[in-house]
């Protein structure tokens, strides 16, 4: 069993759509979680980190959910330039340093 | 500016034919990464650097080399190439279990 699942889409929504993306991590012993953004043939970048209690950048809001072993984000008032792929990615307590587990992705198109 | 640099950013190989792809970071993070990304597939571990003068296998090593040269440079090498390894190469970095990785922005290796 894969460390990170996510479900891979594509998600296509119209601007102005709310769009939500989850993530499920199997280690209960994870403890950082992280959403990454991904464009067409570019490297990943951080979008943001999740924290235990939640938290908001903007039209992105990320949560966590320990009990059921989920991260989830959430896009709200959707932009043509949201279109791209959404990695989570887990850091496990007891694994190297710093090592994360990525999910293959999340691929969002947002059209006019 | 800051970062991970990785070169070459493109590269044509013949079957059998080696060579290094570089990677140099300037954040002073002690754990660096080597990932391969196909589609379909996510970004998949090939060798993590956890500190200078370490280096362990990661999920799919087969047929490369790493070298941690220093605390700024991490290596990647292929011996003899393979079709196979037609892929996105990313190196990343991290500073620790609550940051995140920084990738570079890739190398696009096609072996034919």
């Amino acid at each position: 069993r894969k460390e990170v699942e996510q479900d891979p889409g594509p998600f296509n929504v119209p601007e102005g759509a709310t769009v939500a993306f989850n993530c499920t991590y199997s280690n209960s012993a994870s403890q950082s979680f992280f959403w990454y953004r991904q464009d067409c043939r570019k490297e990943p970048k951080l979008l943001m980190s999740v924290y235990s209690s939640g938290n908001e950048d903007g039209r992105f809001t990320a949560q966590l959910n320990r009990a059921s072993q989920y991260i989830s984000l959430l896009i709200r008032d959707s932009k043509l330039s949201d279109s791209a792929t959404y990695l989570c990615a887990v850091n496990i307590r007891g694994s190297t340093l710093g090592r994360l587990y990525f999910g293959r992705g999340t691929q969002l198109t947002v059209w006019p | 500016n800051a970062g991970v640099t990785q070169t070459p950013k493109f590269q044509v190989l013949k079957t059998g034919q080696s060579m290094t792809l570089q990677c140099a970071q300037d954040m002073n993070h002690n754990s660096m990464y080597w990932y391969r990304q196909d589609p379909g597939m996510g970004l998949r571990l090939i060798y993590y650097s956890a500190s200078e003068g370490t280096t362990d296998k990661g999920e799919v090593p087969n047929g490369y080399n790493v070298s941690r040269l220093n605390k700024r440079e991490f290596s990647l090498r292929l011996e003899s190439a393979a079709p196979s390894q037609t892929s996105v190469y990313f190196c990343a970095s991290t500073g620790g279990l609550n940051y995140g990785y920084t990738f570079g922005s890739g190398t696009r290796l096609t072996v034919v």
